[in-house]
């Protein structure tokens, strides 16, 4: 069925890096956006970045430039993301969201079908 | 501090109507579709609306959307208790600092 299945949960030390990936199956990998999304304990949603899987392309938010990298491999059907740097805010339960519309369109800013979420802790 | 301003806690009664309100601007909702996605406890979000007013396919028609100018608002009508969840509008926004903005989420409680 289509689906997007995460990564298991992750406890880095500051300063680390954390790579979390998302498998996509049932669908035409290469045809949807792929979106990153955060959601810190008890918080709401925070929108991270987003990545064509066709071309590789990018764009983040501001507030990551520069600590998040976000790459695909067509072969497994697979995005990452990678977040460099952590710190005790970057604790969160991360997600993959496939976006509502195809790459042949821009973005629909919108998520049709999320994974999971996979749990970073950031501790010292 | 969230771009999108939703009321924290909304609450009815079984088979009641309720509705959720999203406010936000000129660079974000007043040129851009809003989406709403539905949270329930310990789950992944869930999208019910998007584009404004439009429904995935297998989400009821007791969810609505609309946009109003700078505003927009989720109705649920008859009100069941499985609905009881964390809601987020979400919608594009034309600042540089990030894409896709979000509301700071409504508590739904079905009494």
């Amino acid at each position: 069925q289509v689906q997007l299945v995460q990564s298991g949960a992750e406890v880095k030390k500051p300063g680390a890096s954390v790579k979390v990936s998302c498998k996509a199956s049932g669908y035409t990998f290469t045809s949807y956006y792929m979106h990153w999304v955060r959601q810190a304990p008890g918080q709401g949603l925070e929108w991270m970045g987003i990545i064509n899987p066709s071309g590789g392309s990018t764009s983040y938010a501001q507030k990551f430039q520069g600590r998040v990298t976000m790459t695909r491999d067509t072969s497994t059907s697979t995005v990452y993301m990678e977040l460099s740097s952590l710190r005790s805010e970057d604790t969160a339960v991360y997600y993959c969201a496939r976006d509502g519309t195809t790459v042949v369109t821009p973005p629909g800013w919108y998520f049709d079908l999320w994974g999971r979420g996979t749990l970073v802790t950031v501790s010292s | 501090q969230s771009v999108l301003t939703q009321p924290p806690s909304v609450s009815a009664a079984p088979g009641q109507k309720v509705t959720i309100s999203c406010s936000g601007s000129s660079s974000n909702i007043g040129n851009n579709y809003v989406s709403w996605y539905q949270q329930l406890p310990g789950t992944a979000p869930k999208l019910l609306i998007y584009e404004n007013n439009k429904r995935p396919s297998g989400i009821p028609d007791r969810f609505s959307g609309s946009k109003s100018g700078t505003s927009a608002t989720l109705g649920i009508t008859g009100l069941q208790t499985g609905d009881e969840a964390d809601y987020y509008c979400g919608t594009w926004d034309s600042s540089l600092s990030a894409y896709v903005v979000f509301g700071g989420g409504t508590k739904l409680t079905v009494l």
